[in-house]
């Protein structure tokens, strides 16, 4: 069974610094692989998504994330933070075609990212 | 367009009463999502329909839970004698279904938080 380890429960940055959050999948294929931003109140947001080729994808609100096979990772970046990029984010795996249930989103336990001023 | 909509938006509700949570999809949406997220985790996938039908309740916890979607839309989750452990946030997400040649996003509803008594 696919499963993901976010390893940073929470990370505090300052405004204008850089953020990698990490992300390690375990799934026997091909995954498609997902990052999801939830602001407080809000709904998941998808920052970005790979399912194949170039193995750096770029996202929305300036994320992107690299996606290594040897390494069994998808962390995601950002080279300046915003404040207004305080929420929890969360790293998923999609089950792919050929399986029962594909579409299925596998996520991981998420990290809480504050931003200080 | 509307996005993924849920209700109520809380439901509060004594230890072994009976609750239904609904989800509207976005139009044309074949796929239809219910997760399950509790206080500092990750999402947990509970039942996948595609169409009418359930194509994977793997993620169901026990019979206490039961999906419907008898016309191909609108999903309402029943939880059957509430139990404590039950309360959390119950997400819908709709998408189209599979991955196609680029993939398919699963839009997320704002949730329906439960609280059981």
């Amino acid at each position: 069974a696919q499963s993901v380890t976010q390893p940073d429960i929470h990370i505090t940055v300052s405004e204008g610094a850089s953020l990698e959050l990490r992300c390690n999948y375990s799934y026997g294929a091909t995954p498609y692989l997902f990052w999801y931003v939830q602001s407080p109140g809000q709904g998941l947001q998808l920052l970005l998504k790979y399912f194949s080729g170039d193995t750096l994808v770029q996202g929305i609100k300036g994320f992107e994330a690299e996606f290594k096979r040897s390494q069994s990772s998808f962390n995601l970046r950002k080279p300046s933070v915003h404040w207004s990029d305080a929420a929890e984010y969360f790293c998923a795996v999609g089950v792919g075609a050929g399986g029962t249930s594909y579409g299925k989103l596998t996520f991981g336990q998420g990290t809480i990212l504050t931003v200080h001023p | 367009g509307a996005g993924v909509s849920q209700t109520p938006s809380n439901k509060v509700t004594e230890k072994g009463k009976y609750v239904e949570l609904r989800c509207d999809p976005i139009s044309g949406h074949t796929a239809l999502y219910w997760y399950r997220q509790s206080l500092g985790q990750g999402p947990e996938f509970l039942i996948y329909f595609q169409g009418t039908g359930a194509a994977d309740d793997s993620g169901l916890p026990n019979d206490r839970f039961f999906a419907v979607r008898p016309e191909g839309s609108v999903s309402t989750l029943k939880i059957q004698r509430t139990e404590r452990g039950d309360s959390a946030v119950y997400l819908c997400a709709s998408s189209h279904p599979g991955w196609g040649t680029g993939g398919n996003e699963q839009f997320f509803g704002p949730g329906t938080r439960l609280t059981v008594l």
